[in-house]
Parts: C-alpha cells; sequence; structure tokens
C-alpha cells in the first residue's frame, strides 16, 4: 500500500520560505492527486493545495499567493513551497493522496506529519 | 456559506448511539468525508463517499446526508473511538477548492 513521508527543516524565520516534500512508496504517483493539509497547534485541519499526476495545481484562496506545490515524479515525491512565512504558519504539515471524482473527494492515506515552527 | 460547521464537543456513554454533525450548503452538492484523528496521530479516513468505510474500519460507523447537514453515526460507541472528527467535502465555489469543518471532539464516558 501507498505510505507517506514528510521530510524537510523543523524552523523556519519570519518572513523566510518553507520548503517540504513527500515521499511516495509502495505504489504509483498516478493513482492520486497529491495533497498538503496542515494543522495549527490544537485547532483543526486546513487544506492547502493540491496537485495532479499531470501537473495541474489548485490551492486554498487564502494562501494562493504564498504557495507553489511542484512534484517530480521520477523521484516519486511532491513538494510545498510556502513564501513570507509567519508565526501564523506554525504547524503541523502533512501529505496526503486524495480521491477526487465528481462529487466525491477523500483523503487516504496520509503521511504522519511534520511540525514546521516559525520562530526568529 | 462556504464554511462547514461541527459541534466542537460531543459526549457519549459506553455502548451507546452518538451522532456527529456537519454543516454547509456545499453539502447539498457534494458527499462528505469524515476523519477520526486521536493525540499524537495523522487524520485516519473513517467514512468517504458519503457513507463507505474503508477496509479496515468497523461497520458500527457509518454515515448519511440529508440538505445541508451530513452525519457520522456511531452506534455502539467503544473507548477506543474517543477522539476528534472533522468532516470534508469540495467547495461548492468551484474549480476544486475544499473545505474541512472545524472537528468535534467526542468523548465516551
Amino acid at each position: 500500500q501507498v505510505q507517506l513521508q514528510e521530510s524537510g527543516p523543523g524552523l523556519v524565520k519570519p518572513s523566510e520560505t518553507l520548503s517540504l516534500t513527500c515521499t511516495v512508496s509502495g505504489g504509483s504517483m498516478t493513482n492520486y492527486f497529491w495533497t498538503w493539509i496542515r494543522q495549527p497547534p490544537g485547532k483543526g485541519l486546513e487544506w492547502i493545495g493540491h496537485i495532479t499526476y499531470s501537473g495541474y495545481t489548485d490551492y486554498n484562496p487564502s494562501l494562493q499567493s504564498r504557495v507553489t506545490i511542484s512534484q517530480d515524479t521520477s523521484k516519486n515525491h511532491f513538494s510545498l513551497t510556502l513564501t513570507s512565512v509567519t508565526a501564523a504558519d506554525t504547524a503541523l504539515y502533512y501529505c496526503a493522496g486524495s480521491t477526487v471524482f465528481g462529487v466525491v473527494i477523500y483523503f487516504d492515506p496520509w503521511g504522519q506529519g511534520t511540525l514546521v515552527t516559525v520562530t526568529s | 456559506s462556504s464554511e462547514l460547521t461541527q459541534d466542537p464537543a460531543v459526549s457519549v456513554a459506553l455502548g451507546q448511539t452518538v451522532r456527529i454533525t456537519c454543516q454547509g450548503d456545499s453539502l447539498r452538492s457534494f458527499y462528505a468525508s469524515w476523519y477520526q484523528q486521536k493525540p499524537g496521530q495523522a487524520p485516519r479516513l473513517v467514512i468517504y463517499d458519503q457513507n463507505n468505510r474503508p477496509s479496515g474500519i468497523p461497520d458500527r460507523f457509518s454515515g448519511s446526508r440529508s440538505g445541508n447537514t451530513a452525519s457520522l453515526t456511531i452506534t455502539g460507541a467503544q473507548a477506543e473511538d474517543e477522539a476528534d472528527y472533522y468532516c470534508n467535502c469540495r467547495d461548492r465555489r468551484g474549480n476544486l477548492g475544499v473545505l474541512f469543518g472545524g472537528g468535534t471532539k467526542l468523548t465516551v464516558l
């Protein structure tokens, strides 16, 4: 079965760029939309955006000006870049595979999450 | 509204039935999915496509919808069901935006 693993720095300075990578193992990247979701400490889930196998991206409107999701299918990974971070971007960042068709969207599998703290 | 609204907290006696609800206009057009999250763990899909269970999810979990409200029902709640539950669906405003509810903390008494 498909497994996901996030990696990247745990600390980022304010105004700098957050970069994370999610490595996909145990399956093909063709079967899902590849998604980033975050969860501030003690709060709920927030969808950041996703990329399809063909490279189409869609982003949360509230983050769209700062977010880029990209992929390298030859290396079986996809990435998140978030620019101009502030303390409000401190969160657990999850990567997930999403299934989308018609009136349905759902997220499975999920990575274990990686905590990113924005601090000077 | 483009939001999904959940009650912040719900409790249920052990072995009883509990319904966790999720309200939003997008639910009139799109199906909800539900996730269980225990402390220190990633969310886990428990219901998708409104009322389908992934492999390994007990059949005491079920989903339904009425109008703009989706529900997750646990019939015969167990101690291990104590967790946060989140709903999600597509955003009716178009493209492929996604909404999450704010989450419901379920306590099993």
